[in-house]
């Protein structure tokens, strides 16, 4: 079956050690996103790829990077983890951008920070 | 501005009634997607359904309907005969034609009681 596969499903790091989540998809999707979720609230995204190009929101820390290396992975690389990055980390596909374009998730990683 | 506002943080239901999970929106775009997504306890975003907002009737995928009114911007959720596995966050989201984001409501807490 076509999906969205992160891994790991849960990572524990400690405090400024960095850390590369991973997200792979076989959709063919042109676009990835990361999301930021933390207890009791919605997704807030991070930043997309739309194909190679990087999309960053105005309000993401430069603590957070990503990078896409081809079509079918997306990295979420945390230079310097603080006690308030631990959140679950969500992954996003869509075909393209429209607004008829939904957006399939994986099923996140949960990220401890010691 | 783009926003979604969802009023019903949590929401009881008994197991094989239906329920109304409550869901408005406000755009100035006059071509949009509206979205739900169901979030278990595990954390994976799961896409339940899809309303175009030139869709002249309302979207329905299984036990999922969305009661669409464009005149108020709102899009409920309707989920009927409800199960246990039911219980859950729902997000009401909303892509807009333009810009790049989906757009989340807060949430709502489903609690389906046997």
């Amino acid at each position: 079956d076509a999906m969205v596969i992160q891994n790991p499903r849960y990572q524990v790091t400690q405090f400024g050690k960095p850390v590369t989540l991973s997200c792979s998809q076989t959709l063919n999707h042109n676009v990835m996103y990361w999301y930021q979720q933390k207890s009791s609230q919605a997704p807030k995204l991070l930043f997309h790829y739309y194909d190679k190009d990087f999309n960053n929101e105005a309000d993401t820390p430069d603590n957070f990077q990503s990078r896409r290396p081809n079509t079918s992975f997306c990295f979420l690389d945390i230079r310097s983890p603080g006690l308030g990055d631990a959140a679950m980390y969500l992954c996003a596909t869509s075909r393209d951008r429209s607004d008829t374009d939904t957006q399939y998730f994986g099923p996140g990683t949960r990220l401890t920070v010691l | 501005a783009q926003k979604i506002t969802q009023t019903q943080p949590g929401m009881f239901v008994q197991e094989k009634e239906a329920v109304t999970l409550d869901c408005t929106y406000d755009t100035s775009d006059q071509s949009y997607g509206l979205f739900w997504y169901k979030q278990p306890s595990s954390g994976e975003m799961i896409f339940l359904i899809y309303q175009g907002s030139y869709d002249e009737q309302n979207a329905t995928e299984g036990r999922y309907s969305l009661n669409f009114q464009k005149a108020r911007k709102s899009a409920n959720l309707v989920i009927s005969a409800s199960q246990l596995g039911d219980s859950a966050m729902y997000f009401c989201a909303m892509r807009p034609l333009t810009g790049n984001q989906f757009y989340f409501g807060t949430g709502t807490s489903l609690t389906v009681i046997p």
